[in-house]
Parts: C-alpha cells; sequence; structure tokens
C-alpha cells in the first residue's frame, strides 16, 4: 500500500540549531515528492518538489531535501533555523510523471523553535 | 493572481444538518482535490475532479459525502447528515493542467474548519 512515514512528531530547537526531518514512503513506480508547511493558522505552502534530476533540491527559506531512491526516503534540512520556521511540516508523494495523482501525506512534524 | 479560495473558513453545524464547502481553483487550473485533516492526523485524500467530472473518489466516505465541479462556478463538498465525526478542517487544492507544462504541484486552500455540535 502507498504510504509515507514522519517518524518525527514533535521537534523542539533553539535557534541557529541544524533541523533534519525524515520521511520515508512506499509507492510502487516512478515518484513525486513534496514538502508542505503549515504556519500556525494558516493553509499548506509548498517549500519544494522533486519530480526528476539532481536529488538535492533547494526549496524556498534556506529548506533543502535529498531524495535516496535506495532508502525510499526524502529528508529534509536547514543548516540553521530561525524562530519563525515555527511550523508544521508535512511530506507528500504522488505517481511520477506527468499526471494529477493524488497526494499521500505523512502524519506531519510539528518543530517549535525558540529564540 | 489569487490563489485557492475557500469559503466559508469556519462553519458550524448541529448533528442532522447538512455542510457545504466551497472552493474556488487557482486561475487556469482546471483540476481540484479536496482532503480532509482530523485532529493530530495528516491530511487524507478524498476526491479528484475536473470541471464535470469525478475522477477519484476512492477517499470519499460511501455515504452523505459528495462532491461537485460544474462548468461555472467553485467546486462544492457536501456532507449531509452531519455527525460529529465529520468535524475535522477540509482542504482543497488546485493543479494546472497537465498540457500546461505544470505538472502536479497542488496549491492548497485556506482550509475550511468544520465543527459539529
Amino acid at each position: 500500500a502507498q504510504s509515507v512515514s514522519q517518524h518525527n512528531h514533535h521537534v523542539i530547537l533553539s535557534e541557529a540549531a541544524s533541523l533534519e526531518l525524515g520521511c520515508n514512503y512506499s509507492y510502487g513506480g516512478t515518484v513525486n515528492l513534496f514538502w508542505y508547511v503549515q504556519y500556525p493558522g494558516q493553509h499548506l505552502q509548498l517549500l519544494l518538489k522533486y519530480f526528476s534530476g539532481d536529488p538535492l533540491v533547494k526549496g524556498i527559506k534556506g529548506f533543502e531535501a535529498e531524495f535516496i531512491k535506495s532508502k525510499f526516503s526524502f529528508n529534509l534540512r536547514k543548516p540553521s533555523v530561525q524562530w519563525s520556521d515555527t511550523a508544521e511540516y508535512f511530506c507528500a508523494v504522488n505517481g511520477g510523471g506527468y499526471n494529477t495523482d493524488k497526494l499521500i501525506f505523512g502524519t506531519g512534524t510539528r518543530l517549535q523553535v525558540f529564540p | 493572481n489569487a490563489g485557492v479560495m475557500q469559503n466559508p473558513r469556519h462553519l458550524v453545524r448541529r448533528r442532522g444538518q447538512e455542510a457545504r464547502l466551497r472552493c474556488s481553483p487557482m486561475k487556469g487550473h482546471s483540476h481540484v482535490y479536496w482532503y480532509r485533516q482530523l485532529p493530530e492526523e495528516g491530511l487524507k485524500f478524498m476526491v479528484y475532479l475536473q470541471k464535470e467530472n469525478i475522477i477519484d473518489e476512492s477517499g470519499m466516505p460511501k455515504e452523505r459525502f459528495s462532491a461537485e465541479f460544474p462548468k461555472e462556478g467553485p467546486s462544492i463538498l457536501r456532507i449531509q447528515q452531519v455527525v460529529r465525526g465529520d468535524s475535522a478542517a477540509y482542504f482543497c487544492a488546485s493543479s494546472p493542467p497537465e498540457t500546461s507544462g505544470g505538472r502536479d504541484t497542488q496549491y492548497f486552500g485556506p482550509g475550511t474548519r468544520l465543527t459539529v455540535l
């Protein structure tokens, strides 16, 4: 069955600490991979996406993610977090290629950054 | 360039009433998706529609839930005879048509938070 696992449910960091949020997926065939962020009281915003090509993807606000096909992983990283990064982060996957398949989401990771 | 619009943002219904949620996709987008987020859970796919067609409704509960995306106007998610378990945030997303080269990035609206008393 198609699924996405986010193992870190709640992460607490101090400002300037480095961040890595895990995401593993189970999906047959090629995949598109996404990280979305939901700031408190706001809607989901796209942080970054991987369709093909360079497995290291850079997104907005200094975030990046690396697609490791052999590990079925797409971990999100940021070298130095800020208080404004406090939010919920969702990893998602759908079928690769030019299609309009539904997204399968992980359960999310709540990040709290303290000054 | 307006994003995905949803209304109402908050909706309170008593058990047994109907809830009607609206979604206007981004300009030029022809695909609409509905997702539900229960408390402390991730988003779960419900239904995928194109204009006047339901493409995939594999995530829709078999009873009381229906969705449409008419030729004119917003997409509507309708929940009849609501129960407390329907309380959740309902998000709509849209994506551009395949021919636009936009691949399949889905852009989300602000959601409708439904509370059933």
